[in-house]
C-alpha cells in the first residue's frame, strides 16, 4: 500500500532563517505531488505541484521555493522565512497522468511551522 | 475560474443531530467534487467523492449528492457522533489540482 511521510511534525524557526520540509511516498511510482499551506482560520492554499521530477509549478509568488530531486521526494525550502510563512503544511500525492481527473489527494501529516 | 464555497463554521451540535455542511462551486466544465476531512492535528483525509451529476457518495453514514442545477454537493449525516469532531473541506478538481474551500469546523458535544 502507498503511504505518504512528512517531517518534521512542528518546527520553531527563526525570522530570516532557512527552511527544508520534507515529503516522500513509498508504494507507488511517477506519483503527481503537491505543497499546500493551511494558515490559522484559513482554507487551504496550493504552493506547488510537480508532475515529474525536476517539474515544478508555482501557483503563488512567494519567497518558498520547491524542489523535486527523486520520484517520490518533495522537498519545501525557503533561504529565509518570514512571520507570514506561519502556518500548517501539508504535503500530497495523487496518481500520475494515468490516473485521471477524479483521482484523489492522499495527505500526509502535516507541519506545523512558528517563525519567531 | 475555479471555486468553491463552504458555509462557514463554527458548528456545534450535539450528538445524535442531522448534520448538513452546505458547499457550492463555480467551474468550467464538470468536475470531480470531494469531501475531505481533518481531525485534531492530522494531515486531510479523503471522506468521500462524486466524479458526475447526480452521483452520490457516501463513507461512514456521511452522504453528498453532486447537484449540477445547484452547483451544489452538500455534506449530510443523519446522526453524528462525538468522533465526528473535525474540519471538513469541500472541493473540486482542477487540472491539475484540488480546490479547496475553507474549510467547517464542527463539533459534537455528547
Amino acid at each position: 500500500s502507498q503511504t505518504i511521510h512528512q517531517w518534521p511534525a512542528t518546527l520553531v524557526q527563526p525570522v530570516g532563517s532557512p527552511l527544508s520540509l520534507e515529503c516522500t511516498v513509498e508504494g507507488t511510482s511517477n506519483p503527481n505531488l503537491y505543497w499546500y499551506r493551511q494558515a490559522a482560520g484559513r482554507g487551504l492554499q496550493l504552493l506547488f505541484y510537480s508532475v515529474g521530477i525536476g517539474q515544478i509549478s508555482s501557483e503563488v509568488p512567494q519567497n518558498l521555493s520547491a524542489s523535486r530531486p527523486q520520484d517520490r521526494q518533495f522537498i519545501l525550502s525557503s533561504k529565509k522565512l518570514l512571520l507570514s510563512d506561519s502556518g500548517f503544511y501539508l504535503c500530497a500525492w495523487s496518481i500520475g497522468l494515468q490516473g485521471g481527473m477524479d483521482s484523489p489527494l492522499h495527505f500526509g501529516n502535516g507541519t506545523r511551522l512558528t517563525v519567531t | 475560474g475555479n471555486s468553491v464555497t463552504q458555509m462557514e463554521g463554527p458548528v456545534t451540535l450535539s450528538e445524535e443531530a442531522f448534520l448538513t455542511i452546505n458547499c457550492t462551486y463555480t467551474a468550467t466544465g464538470y468536475p470531480s467534487l470531494f469531501w475531505y476531512v481533518q481531525y485534531p492535528g492530522e494531515g486531510l483525509q479523503l471522506l468521500l467523492k462524486a466524479t458526475k451529476a447526480d452521483d452520490k457518495g457516501s463513507n461512514k453514514g456521511f452522504e453528498a449528492t453532486y447537484r449540477k442545477e445547484t452547483t451544489s454537493f452538500h455534506l449530510e449525516k443523519g446522526s453524528v457522533q462525538v468522533s465526528d469532531s473535525a474540519v471538513y473541506f469541500c472541493a473540486l478538481m482542477g487540472a491539475n489540482n484540488l480546490f479547496f474551500g475553507t474549510g467547517t469546523r464542527l463539533t459534537v458535544i455528547p
